[in-house]
């Protein structure tokens, strides 16, 4: 049990709609990053936001964005959803930068 | 821009045996973190590796780290059933992981 929960477990939308997919840690977790990982490859590194500010950005579209919020939770928006963004999307979360990263159970987008 | 590689992409060995996952990373990097994902899960934290000629062991699995190689391995002893799972090695680099390509281990009887 890392303390990060993720919702929806599992969603399905269609091509052209909107998504936002959530995160929530414990207190005191100051970085979140979300992990793009498609069927039968190693999770992609989307962006990460530290202290509410984004901190480092991945090799995505704008259509991608993100919120920090201050009670610890977050928010991952995808506009314009493609069939390529199907994959299952995690969330890791930090005490700080450089500190170990706890992973949640992450939500199974398929985009239809 | 960093690479990480792993190999084997798929390993399918029998109870008992002993073998190894390589990890290699194209930069160099002050961490080195091993995972397990079963199937339709998260990922689960193995080890962190953080100096050169680090070495950690929990159960039946080994992680070493050489970073003048740049090359990490995990080395399963003896293995058994419920070891299948995807291995990924990760890396850090300006506060991102950068994950390998995974490997896919089967233990069979």
């Amino acid at each position: 049990e890392t303390g990060v929960t993720q919702s929806p477990t599992h969603l399905i939308k269609t091509r052209g709609q909107q998504v936002t997919l959530r995160c929530s840690s414990q207190s005191g977790h100051n970085t979140v990053s979300w992990y793009q990982q498609a069927l039968g490859q190693g999770p992609q590194f989307i962006f990460q936001y530290y202290r509410e500010e984004e901190n480092g950005r991945g090799n995505f579209p704008p259509r991608f964005s993100g919120l920090q919020f201050p009670n610890y939770s977050s928010e991952l928006n995808v506009n314009a959803l493609e069939l390529d963004d199907s994959a299952l999307y995690l969330c890791a979360t930090g005490e700080d930068l450089n500190e170990k990263l706890f992973f949640g159970s992450g939500t199974q987008l398929s985009v239809l | 821009e960093l690479k990480v590689e792993q190999n084997p992409l798929f390993l399918s060995m029998q109870e008992g045996k002993n073998y190894t996952i390589y990890c290699n990373y194209s930069t160099t990097s002050d961490r080195l973190y091993w995972y397990r994902q079963d199937p339709g899960k998260s990922l689960e934290s193995l080890f962190v590796l953080l100096s050169n000629g680090a070495v950690k062991q929990e159960g039946r699995l080994m992680a070493s780290l050489d970073t003048k190689a740049r090359l990490s391995t995990l080395h399963i002893t003896a293995a058994v059933h419920d070891l299948s799972a995807t291995y990924f090695c990760a890396v850090v680099n300006t506060d991102k992981l950068i994950f390998g390509t995974g490997t896919r281990l089967q233990v069979f009887p």
